[in-house]
């Protein structure tokens, strides 16, 4: 079937210690969003894809940085993850131009700072 | 810009009983509106859309929801819930200039007692 597959599914990282998240998609969608989700809150739109464009939402830390090598996958980049950055991290794709149509997601990675 | 109220945080039930969750949005253009459910430590499932067309939109698992642009809201409802309901509801806005870039509601956690 296919699918929006993220990996790894939890994650442990250490106060400071960059750590990449990734996702990948059968999906052959376009556009790849990243979500970052607090316990008990609405995921927030961190960055997209368009194509190869990268889009920041304005709010998105410095800390946080995207890589789209293909249309394929998409990796989260926290370069020095804190204590406020434990969190679910969703990844969702859609098929952009032709207006709205709908979104996928993946199972998300659970991540921890310890 | 666009936003999204989800009026009740938590809902309990009992099992076979009717439940409704409600949503509001605000916007100074045309939207689209989805329903999705999360389970624990999962991701976003997309339970309904609505694009243009019918008001009254039905999605999987036997929820409908009623667009009704006059009170901008987006109510998702089902006539008798089982355990297996039980989850986050998360309502959703897409604007129709955009593709997919989602704005959610806070969520509302549906618990269904037996």
């Amino acid at each position: 079937d296919a699918m929006v597959i993220q990996n790894p599914r939890y994650q442990v990282t250490q106060f400071g210690k960059p750590v990449t998240l990734s996702c990948s998609q059968t999906l052959n969608h376009n556009v790849m969003y990243w979500y970052q989700q607090k316990s008990s809150q609405a995921p927030k739109l961190l960055f997209h894809y368009y194509d190869k464009d990268f889009n920041n939402e304005a709010d998105t830390p410095d800390n946080f940085q995207s890589r789209r090598p293909n249309t394929s996958f998409c990796f989260l980049d926290i370069r020095s993850p804190g204590l406020g950055d434990a969190a679910m991290y969703l990844c969702a794709t859609s098929r952009g131009g032709g207006g709205v149509t709908e979104a996928f997601f993946g199972q998300g990675t659970r991540l921890t700072v310890v | 810009a666009q936003s999204v109220t989800q009026l009740d945080s938590q809902v309990p039930v009992f099992e076979e009983a009717p439940v409704e969750l409600r949503c509001n949005y605000s916007s100074s253009v045309s939207v689209y509106l989805f329903w999705y459910v999360q389970y624990p430590n999962q991701g976003l499932q997309l339970l309904l859309k609505y694009l243009s067309g019918s008001t009254l939109v039905k999605g999987i698992n036997g929820f409908e929801a009623e667009f009704n642009k006059s009170q901008t809201s987006f109510h998702l409802r089902k006539p008798s819930v089982h355990i297996s309901d039980t989850a986050e509801y998360f309502c959703a806005v897409a604007h129709s200039g955009g593709y997919n870039k989602l704005i959610f509601g806070a969520g509302t956690r549906l618990a269904v007692h037996p």
